[in-house]
């Protein structure tokens, strides 16, 4: 069965540098998602692509962050310049179409800011 | 925006036993509700889900009911096993908006 992948499995990075965390969604989906889980907490929405834009982002979601597809089959997040309060499990995700249906999640990368 | 609450926080069953686990969602728009198990360092893997055009859903040992007019739904699991225990979260999400909103989960222990 398809899956997301993620790369890298765990990222640490010092205060202030930039970090590009990778996704590479199921191949025939549409939709795409980064969403993060700071340890103990619940998941939380970061932000929703489709047809090369972002369709909407949360209020986390600053000018810190950007996504992009730069090819077809990769899909990135970016943090420009990390505090320690990135610090957390972040998730891809991705769905065939839009409107109710499952949401695929990738294995997930472990971001440590210190 | 949306918020979804989840009840209880944690849970202990004894293996045999019923597990519910209950959210209520905020915006009468949310008309998708989907529920996430969560293994220790793992992904979130999809269980069961629920549309707004139906009342309940079940699955072998697992069931979602949905009570729209209350704005809550919730999770049953039957004949609990070792294995199910995880972390379960509820989520909401609607038709144009696709992003999901999540509960803040429940530790579901089953004590052999």
């Amino acid at each position: 069965e398809p899956e997301v992948t993620q790369t890298p499995s765990h990222q640490v990075t010092q205060m202030g540098q930039e970090v590009i965390l990778r996704c590479v969604p199921i191949s025939n989906h549409l939709y795409f998602y980064w969403y993060r889980q700071i340890l103990g907490q619940k998941v939380e929405f970061l932000v929703s692509f489709y047809n090369n834009e972002i369709s909407e982002k949360s209020e986390i979601f600053d000018d810190q962050f950007s996504v992009e597809r730069p090819d077809g089959s990769n899909f990135t997040l970016k943090i420009r310049s990390t505090k320690l309060e990135d610090s957390a499990m972040y998730f891809c995700a991705s769905t065939k179409t839009g409107g109710m249906y499952e949401q695929y999640f990738g294995p997930g990368t472990r971001l440590t800011v210190t | 925006g949306e918020n979804v609450e989840q009840h209880p926080s944690t849970l202990s069953v004894q293996e045999g036993d019923s597990a519910v686990i209950k959210c209520t969602y905020s915006d009468s728009a949310s008309n998708y509700f989907p529920w996430y198990k969560q293994e220790l360092g793992k992904r979130p893997q999809l269980i069961i889900d629920i549309r707004s055009n139906v009342g309940e859903k079940k699955d072998q040992r697992i069931a979602v009911t949905l009570n729209k007019t209350a704005k809550h739904f919730s999770l049953h699991i039957t004949e609990t096993q070792p294995e199910d225990s995880a972390v379960y979260f509820c989520a909401a999400s609607m038709r144009g908006n696709e992003k999901l909103t999540f509960g803040t989960g429940t530790r579901l222990t089953i004590i052999p």
